[in-house]
């Protein structure tokens, strides 16, 4: 069955820091994958998403994820972190489900940026 | 500004009682999902809809309906609210297979 599997449901780093929020997926067709933010008492806002084309992507406020296929991973970064960084974060796999696709979701990784 | 509206924003339900919660979009989306997000489950798809007219149930449906009489509106209703109904419900919608989601702002439920 395909899952999504988020390593760490609490990241903490300082400001400045690198963020990395690990995502590995099963899926056994190429996927979708998507990462999305969920501020305080907020709904879920697309971060960025890969749909086979460049393995490299770049979402919005800098954060970008790298598809590794042979990893199966989808791991979001940041280059130095904000303290407006601080919120949930899921990955999610969109997979084939008989005549449907249906999103597969992580349990989240709630990042906490520390002054 | 496009996107989703959800309403009310919060609620406070005796058990036993109806609830509608409703989802409206602006955005011409096919595709409109509810989930619901409770602490250490993540979100759970209880129900959604490929196109007006069409519904189909997700992993927690059970005490839940939905309608889909035309392309802007997804309504959820409780038919008799129980406690263990309470959680964060969000309405999200997308335009075609390997978009992202929109999702709402969300309707925080809390069944007494």
């Amino acid at each position: 069955a395909q899952s999504v599997t988020q390593l760490g449901s609490h990241v903490s780093v300082s400001e400045g820091a690198l963020v990395l929020l690990r995502c590995n997926y099963s899926s056994s067709v190429p996927p979708y994958l998507f990462w999305y933010v969920q501020y305080p008492n907020q709904g879920l806002q697309l971060l960025l998403k890969y749909t086979s084309a460049a393995t490299l992507v770049k979402g919005i406020n800098g954060f970008e994820a790298e598809f590794k296929k042979s990893e199966t991973s989808f791991h979001l970064t940041k280059p130095s972190a904000h303290m407006s960084d601080a919120a949930e974060y899921f990955c999610a796999v969109s997979v084939n489900a008989g005549n449907n696709r249906k999103l597969i979701w992580g349990l989240g990784t709630s990042l906490a940026v520390n002054p | 500004i496009a996107g989703i509206t959800q309403a009310p924003t919060s609620q406070i339900l005796a058990a036993g009682r109806r609830m509608t919660l409703r989802c409206t979009q602006d955005m011409r989306h096919n595709a409109m999902y509810w989930y619901r997000q409770d602490l250490g489950l993540g979100l759970r798809l209880i129900h959604y809809s490929n196109t007006a007219g069409t519904t189909g149930k997700g992993e927690v449906p059970d005490g839940y309906s939905v309608s889909r009489a035309n392309t802007d509106d997804f309504p959820l209703t409780l038919a008799s609210a129980v406690p263990s109904q309470t959680s964060v419900y969000f309405c999200a919608s997308s335009p075609a297979i390997g978009y992202g989601y929109t999702f709402g702002s969300g309707t925080r439920l809390t069944v007494v």
